[in-house]
This record gives structure tokens, C-alpha cells and sequence, in this order.
């Protein structure tokens, strides 16, 4: 069974940093891309970034561009996102989603983060 | 970027009654338009991928069309489990972008 599993989350000021973690299980992480999408409280779904099956490519919304970094370690099974200089419009639940190329088939049960000054 | 328009916004239904949900993008996906299902409190699950192939284990009430700039989500006969949010979302160019949504309620 595939499963997703993300932590890290939490309370962070604004301008700090947080790094998220997804723990992938029931597949071969390596075989996919994965993403992270976003959702803002009461907000519709925003896609944040996307990573290569190697780590070769990534790619990001530009509001994150320069501050988050998506990353992989396909030996540990997991997937990552820092996140630097947060700011108020970044509290989201974060989901990890594994990436078929045609659609995000499967999603973790995201983690919450809050920046607050 | 590829902007998405959902409508209507909101569709007041009744459970056996059937709702055609659309989902419009500024310029041609092909057919690279995903529909996901959301319920409160818990992440979104992919219905239909490749605008019109329902994805693993999704009942066949639910069906997918369209291809360009025009898709529609349609649930034949509604379940009482139904009732949720709906997504659109497109594959075709980066940066990957959804639609705002469509609440399906009673």
C-alpha cells in the first residue's frame, strides 16, 4: 500500500525557516517525480514544487522561487521542502504527492504551517 | 501560466440527481486536466486523470470530457458521499496550476 507520511510542521515566525519532511512507503520513490501542493485555510489547492525521479530537476511556483528548495533522498525514501524567509501568505497544510505525469495519484495527509510575526 | 476557472463555484444538489461540474483554462492543456475530490479535513483524492481515464478504484458514476480548453466532471447519479469539492488541474505546462474549485453540496 502506498503511503505518505509528512511532518515538520508547525509555528514559525515570519521570516524564519522550516524544513518538511515526507516518509514514502509501498512504492520505489525513485521510479517518480513527486510534488508539494499547498492549501491555504478555507483556500482552494495551490501546487508549490516538483522534483525529478533522481533529483536532477525541479521545478517551482514562482511565489517560492529563491526561498523553498525541494529536495529527495531516494535511499531514506523521503522527500523534503525548505522553506526560508517565510512570510504570512505561506500558512498552508502541505501536502507530498506522488507524481504519475498524468496526475497527483497519491497524497500524504499533509502538515500544517503557520507563520505568524 | 495557465489560469483554470471552475463553475459554478457552488452546485446545490440532491442526492440521485446529476451534476456536471466545468472547468475552463485560459489556453489548450490538451488533454493533460486532471479532477480530484476533496472532503473536509482530509487530502484530496484523484478521480480522473488525462481529462476523460478514471483513476484506480473510482466509481464509474463518475466521468470525465473535454480536451483544449473545456472539460466537465460529471457524477451520472449522486451519492450522499459525493457532496464535497472538486478540482480541476492542469498537466500541460509548468507552473502546474488547479482550478478554485467547486463545492457540491446538498
Amino acid at each position: 500500500e502506498v503511503q505518505l507520511v509528512e511532518s515538520g510542521g508547525g509555528l514559525v515566525q515570519t521570516g524564519g525557516s522550516l524544513r518538511l519532511s515526507c516518509a514514502a512507503s509501498g512504492f520505489t520513490l525513485a521510479d517518480h517525480w513527486m510534488g508539494w501542493v499547498r492549501q491555504a485555510p478555507g483556500k482552494g489547492l495551490e501546487w508549490v514544487a516538483d522534483v525529478k525521479s533522481d533529483g536532477s530537476e525541479t521545478k517551482y511556483v514562482d511565489s517560492v522561487k529563491g526561498r523553498f528548495t525541494i529536495s529527495r533522498d531516494n535511499a531514506k525514501n523521503s522527500l523534503y521542502l525548505q522553506m526560508n524567509i517565510l512570510r504570512a501568505d505561506d500558512t498552508a497544510v502541505y501536502y507530498c504527492a506522488r507524481d504519475q505525469g498524468r496526475a497527483y495519484e497519491s497524497w500524504g495527509q499533509g502538515t500544517l504551517v503557520t507563520v505568524s510575526s | 501560466e495557465i489560469v483554470l476557472t471552475q463553475s459554478p463555484a457552488t452546485l446545490s444538489l440532491s442526492p440521485g440527481e446529476r451534476a456536471t461540474l466545468s472547468c475552463r483554462a485560459s489556453r489548450s492543456v490538451s488533454n493533460y486536466l486532471a479532477w480530484y475530490q476533496q472532503k473536509p479535513g482530509q487530502a484530496p483524492r484523484l478521480l480522473i486523470y488525462t481529462a476523460s481515464n478514471r483513476a484506480t478504484g473510482v466509481p464509474a458514476r463518475f466521468s470525465g470530457s473535454g480536451s483544449g480548453t473545456d472539460f466537465t466532471l460529471t457524477i451520472s447519479t449522486l451519492e450522499p458521499e459525493d457532496f464535497a469539492v472538486y478540482y480541476c488541474h492542469q498537466r500541460n505546462d509548468w507552473p502546474l496550476t488547479f482550478g478554485g474549485g467547486t463545492k457540491v453540496e446538498i
